[in-house]
């Protein structure tokens, strides 16, 4: 079985401001990472993932992640963070190679990006 | 690519009448696809895992007969809500696993999520 702790529920932060959001796992088998993040309303779109190869990954607008195997972490970082990125983010995990791809989710860190 | 729609997006029903949830992949197919319940302000909860051609597989504490899946085709999965009441009002997510991608088949590709009120 796997969990995932985002230790965080709300981040606020100005805009222009770097940004870190803390994402912890546990499992007993490795596992695929992802970050998943929500705007109001609506239904989850993929941020980044982490399957094999560099441990940093990036995302097109500006988000990175990176896995820490000996942590088991994968903590989300922005350097310098803009209005539209306020919503939802989730850390999410899945079993490799089995398990049926099923994701468990953490709970939530609210990002809340103010002027 | 990897575009998943819902219909509806928003439902309003009354309490002991049943309700479709549509879930459709439309650039790719879709052998796996999973159905999600977010309540406000909460992380999704699986509810079950639905394989084309066949039944679906629910998690612990979710009532099969409550919550009917068919997964009729590589493209489409529908949830029917029966008997609703007002304890069923939350956001219903589905998702679809690719199976062909670039993505790979361990990425989920999230619907807008439909948000169903029993009244």
């Amino acid at each position: 079985a796997q969990s995932v702790t985002q230790l965080d529920s709300q981040v606020p932060v100005f805009e222009e401001a770097p940004v870190e959001l803390r994402c912890n796992y546990s499992s007993s088998v490795s596992v695929y990472l992802f970050w998943y993040v929500q705007y109001p309303n609506q239904g989850l779109q993929l941020l980044l993932k982490y399957l094999s190869g560099s441990t940093l990954v990036e995302s097109i607008n500006g988000f990175e992640a990176e896995f820490n195997k000996s942590q088991t972490s994968f903590h989300l970082r922005k350097p310098s963070v803009h209005i539209s990125d306020t919503a939802e983010y989730f850390c999410a995990v899945s079993p490799r190679g089995g398990g049926g791809n099923k994701l468990t989710f953490g709970t939530g860190t609210q990002l809340k990006v103010e002027l | 690519g990897a575009v998943v729609s819902q219909h509806p997006s928003r439902v309003i029903c009354k309490s002991g009448t049943s309700v479709k949830i549509e879930c459709r992949s439309l650039d790719f197919q879709a052998t796996t696809m999973f159905w999600y319940r977010q309540f406000p302000k909460q992380s999704l909860m699986l509810m079950a895992t639905s394989n084309e051609g066949s039944k679906a597989t629910y998690e612990q504490g979710v009532e099969k007969d409550k919550f009917l899946i068919n997964h009729a085709s590589l493209t489409l999965s529908t949830l029917t809500v029966t008997s609703a009441h007002p304890e069923d009002s939350s956001f219903y997510i589905c998702s679809a696993r690719s199976s062909g991608l670039a993505g790979g088949t361990d990425t989920q590709y999230f619907g807008p999520g439909t948000r169903l009120t029993v009244l």
